[in-house]
């Protein structure tokens, strides 16, 4: 069964805890995103990797950390760094670009961290 | 930098009324227009390209360089077209993404 996988799907976390949300996709695909999704401010691109070993900020990376060991796997960690971490986090995966021509971006079903 | 501006952030419309989900970039290259859809309690998926040229369940979107727009538009609305809907932009050789903040689409009876 191919897709992209997220988990867990609730998260709670203390103040002052890290944490980390998975990411993992059998997609065969050589990028892969974090966007945080706020009610209002729609996606916004934490970080991003369009090859294992290799990744670049977004426009929100402040407080969060990743890692591409894996070309399946893209683990977001969100550190205590981070002034408000509740919120809707999606990852996604794409094949990489070919040219000057953008592919589509698969997404996983999110996770919903709160921050208690 | 590139920017998306959706400026409805709900619209809502009857059944078999027409849609126009407005859809506006700034970026000074040659872009890649995408608009994404989320229905309820389902992933965030592509609904069509603007490179693609074709229709999506009844949907179609123009991009117009001189106004710098690509609005979304189905003649006649139907009841599971309700859902969230996103613009996104493709801009330089970096396969990232600039997505507005959405427009929610409630279509009533």
């Amino acid at each position: 069964d191919g897709g992209i996988t997220q988990s867990p799907k609730y998260l709670f976390r203390k103040e002052g805890q890290n944490v980390t949300l998975s990411c993992e996709q059998n997609l065969n695909h050589d990028a892969m995103y974090w966007y945080r999704q706020d009610p209002g401010q729609g996606l916004r691109l934490i970080y991003y990797s369009q090859i294992v070993n290799d990744f670049q900020k977004g426009d929100i990376a402040e407080g969060y950390s990743v890692s591409r060991e894996k070309k399946e796997s893209f683990p977001l960690t969100v550190t205590s760094a981070q002034k408000n971490p509740t919120a809707f986090y999606l990852c996604a995966s794409s094949m990489g670009p070919q040219g000057r021509q953008h592919n589509e971006q698969f997404f996983g079903p999110g996770t919903r961290l709160t921050v208690l | 930098a590139q920017r998306v501006t959706q400026p409805e952030k709900l619209l809502s419309v009857f059944k078999g009324a027409p849609v126009e989900l407005k859809c506006n970039y700034s970026y000074s290259g040659s872009p890649e227009l995408f608009w994404y859809v989320q229905y309820s309690r389902q992933r965030l998926q592509l609904l069509l390209r603007h490179i693609s040229r074709e229709s999506i369940k009844g949907f179609t979107a123009d991009l117009n360089k001189g106004e710098t727009s690509f609005h979304l538009k189905k003649p006649f609305a139907q009841e599971e077209d309700s859902a969230m809907y996103y613009c996104a932009l493709g801009a330089g050789t970096a396969s990232k993404l600039t997505f507005g903040t959405g427009t929610r689409l409630q279509v009533t009876l």
